[in-house]
């Protein structure tokens, strides 16, 4: 069964603009990370942030991670018409262990 | 950097007749591949876990029967849709979980299956 869910489940900008989607899970993890998958395609890992880790970056890229709250947030800055695709996040109980999806949220970026 | 190549991308078959998926670890061994299933618009769901020299495990409510794991070597999972239906038509997608040095999950390129 899926571990949370991703909100918002569809987001529309702008080319420049950012975009921020959250992802919130049930139970306690080892790490979160996060995924792109363009339409069909298989999935690209983005980032992996632990749980004793409250903020990451990569390039354009924000992740936030809240394990009190078990939230996490996904920034993507400035972003580009490239950028469109859906992003999940995962969450991993324990190292090696099976990943478990988010719902996705849907992000189109207007040239 | 490591890779996982899965096979067909794409396939399409009758009602009733069987589909083999095969994923590869190209340049590492995978004791563990876990499979996926993503129907369109929606997250993936694992259907189970392929482990090599014994019996997959399958996730509650996965027909063992239908969805035939075999995990031959450590370099080769294969998941077989058997007596395929259209509703089996889905997105397939395996993934090699960390480990030998490897920080994080490598997923194939997936494999679009239409029955028709």
């Amino acid at each position: 069964s899926q571990q949370g869910e991703e909100d918002p489940q569809a987001l529309s900008i702008q080319e420049g603009e950012n975009a921020t989607m959250n992802c919130s899970y049930k139970t306690s993890i080892n790490n979160l990370q996060w995924y792109r998958q363009n339409s069909g395609r298989g999935l690209v890992h983005l980032i992996l942030i632990r749980s004793n880790e409250r903020e990451k970056h990569s390039g354009r890229l924000r992740v936030t991670l809240d394990t009190s709250k078990k939230s996490s947030s996904l920034l993507i800055t400035a972003s580009r018409a490239a950028d469109t695709a859906s992003y999940f996040c995962a969450t991993e109980k324990a190292a090696g262990n099976k990943l478990t999806f988010g719902g996705g949220t849907r992000v189109l970026v207007k040239p | 950097g490591a890779v996982v190549s899965q096979h067909p991308s794409w396939v399409i078959c009758k009602s009733g007749t069987s589909v083999k998926i095969e994923c590869r670890s190209l340049d590492f061994q995978a004791t563990t591949m876990f499979w996926y299933r993503q129907f369109p618009k929606q997250s993936l769901m694992l259907m189970a876990t392929s482990n090599e020299g014994s019996k997959a495990t399958y996730e509650q409510g996965v027909e063992k029967d239908k969805f035939l794991i075999n995990h031959a070597s450590l370099t080769l999972s294969t998941l077989t849709v058997t007596s395929a239906h259209p509703e089996d038509s889905s997105f397939y997608i395996c993934s090699a979980p960390p480990g030998q040095g490897r920080t994080e999950a490598f997923f194939g390129q997936g494999t679009r299956l239409t029955v028709v």
